[in-house]
């Protein structure tokens, strides 16, 4: 049963401090996304991979926020420095193929809390 | 302008009954995607079912179904014989063919289902 594997699942972390999630893509896949869900803004698009190359980070901001994929089963999303309005459930997703037609498959999440 | 709107933000539903949750949505595309997700309360985002825009019929899966209208711009998501289990919140979801796989999602709907 393939999966997408995000760690880790939560961390609780002090202002100012560097955080570091990582997303194993399903085998295969060969685009990767990472989202941002808050209460307030809802599911927010930070960043998008495909064949590991950076296609969009728009929705990422930028002084703070890196995404890498350095290698097809590994994507990074790092905070430096963090701040409580980072607080929210990180989600990665990958998929395969171009188009409308192909799902996402979304991992279990990292909470981010920010004190 | 809204690109997903899901104007029920609760829903309440008995054990074995039928609930529709609805979703409209708004593109100019005449290629594009349409997908359900649930998101339980321990957080993981599950994918439902897709209906594309050209396909003919309504999408099915187990006891999900899609009501597709094209002409109104709506992707209703029916549940039958609802169960307990199907308490979450819902997000109906599109991606458009131009540009790249970027999924947007609406608000969201919290499903509540009472014995």
């Amino acid at each position: 049963d393939a999966r997408v594997t995000q760690t880790p699942r939560d961390k609780v972390t002090e202002m100012g401090q560097e955080v570091t999630m990582r997303c194993q893509p399903i085998l295969g896949h060969n685009t990767v996304f990472w989202y941002r869900q808050t209460m307030m803004q809802g599911l927010e698009l930070l960043a998008y991979f495909r064949n590991r190359a950076p296609l969009d980070d728009s929705g990422m901001p930028k002084d703070r926020f890196s995404a890498e994929m350095p290698d097809a089963t590994l994507a990074t999303l790092k905070i430096q420095p963090s701040e409580p309005r980072d607080s929210a459930v990180y989600f990665c997703a990958s998929g395969q193929g171009q188009g409308p037609y192909n799902e996402q498959f979304f991992g279990p999440g990292t909470r981010l809390t920010v004190l | 302008a809204q690109k997903i709107t899901q104007t029920q933000p609760g829903m309440f539903v008995q054990e074995k009954e039928a609930v529709t949750l609805d979703c409209t949505y708004d593109t100019s595309d005449p290629s594009y995607g349409l997908f359900w997700y649930k998101q339980p309360s321990s957080g993981e985002m599950i994918f439902l079912i897709y209906q594309g825009s050209y396909d003919q019929q309504n999408a099915t899966e187990g006891r999900y179904s899609l009501n597709f209208q094209k002409a109104r711009k709506s992707a209703n998501l029916v549940i039958s014989a609802s169960q307990l289990g199907d308490s979450a919140m819902y997000f109906c979801a599109m991606r458009e063919g131009r540009g790249f796989q970027k999924l947007v999602f609406g608000t969201g709907t919290r499903l509540l289902v009472s014995p």
